[in-house]
């Protein structure tokens, strides 16, 4: 069984600050991979994708991708309450049985602080 | 452009009962994917429609089914509901199936069944 691992969380950090959530996972073949933001009650709103190694930035996000890691992370800057909410990492995976499927980690929710 | 049109929002269904689900694409998106989220188990894939063929279908039990129109847009069926399958279902869409696809969510179907 193909995997996607998040930290559950919560992960809180004070207003303003740097928020850091990451993801692994098992797929080696692994192309794709997506960060979506849920909020409570709400369905997930896509915030990033990424499919190459290195630093993709989107305003106060910045996706970044090591493949020979099987690492994926997200960092949000000046960090708001209104980041508060739960983010999942997605991953497309590899192979014609994978195609059109998304693996989610079971999310990290972060807590901003005013 | 609109986004991605699930109905109804909200299911109360008793056991044994079978439901169906409907999902309307973004405008020219020809993949459609559903998911079920619940706490205990996150976002789990469902099966996935292209060009009105299922292309790929997830784990769960032959009572999950589900079928796409010559417009895109799908709808799932369960059969002889069970409490376990209370949950959110969510419909994905995309533009086609390629790996550097993004995909996008409906606000979900809340389905509650007693």
């Amino acid at each position: 069984q193909k995997e996607v691992e998040q930290n559950s969380g919560p992960l809180s950090v004070p207003e303003g600050a740097i928020a850091s959530l990451n993801c692994t996972y098992s797929d080696r073949g692994s192309q794709s991979f997506f960060w979506y933001r849920q909020y409570s009650g709400k369905s997930p709103e896509l915030i990033m994708s990424i499919y190459s190694n290195g630093d993709k930035e989107d305003g106060r996000f910045t996706a970044q991708l090591n493949k020979a890691s099987q690492y994926v992370s997200l960092l949000i800057r000046d960090s708001q309450p209104s980041d508060s909410a739960t983010y999942l990492c997605a991953v497309k995976g590899s192979g014609s049985g994978n195609t059109g499927k998304l693996i989610f980690g079971q999310g990290t929710t972060l807590q901003v602080k005013p | 452009k609109a986004g991605v049109t699930q109905t109804p929002r909200y299911l109360i269904k008793t056991r044994g009962q079978q439901v169906t689900l409907s999902c309307s694409p973004i405008s020219g998106h020809r993949s459609v994917s559903w998911y079920q989220q619940t706490p205990g188990q996150g976002l789990q894939f469902l099966f996935e429609y292209f060009s009105e063929t299922q292309r790929n279908k997830g784990n769960f039990p032959g009572r999950f089914s589900g079928r796409q129109f010559s417009n895109s847009r799908s709808e799932m069926n369960v059969s002889t509901l069970e409490l376990g399958d209370s949950a959110l279902y969510l419909c994905a869409s995309s533009l086609a199936r390629e790996l550097n696809t993004e995909a996008f969510f409906g606000q979900g179907t809340r389905l509650t069944v007693v």
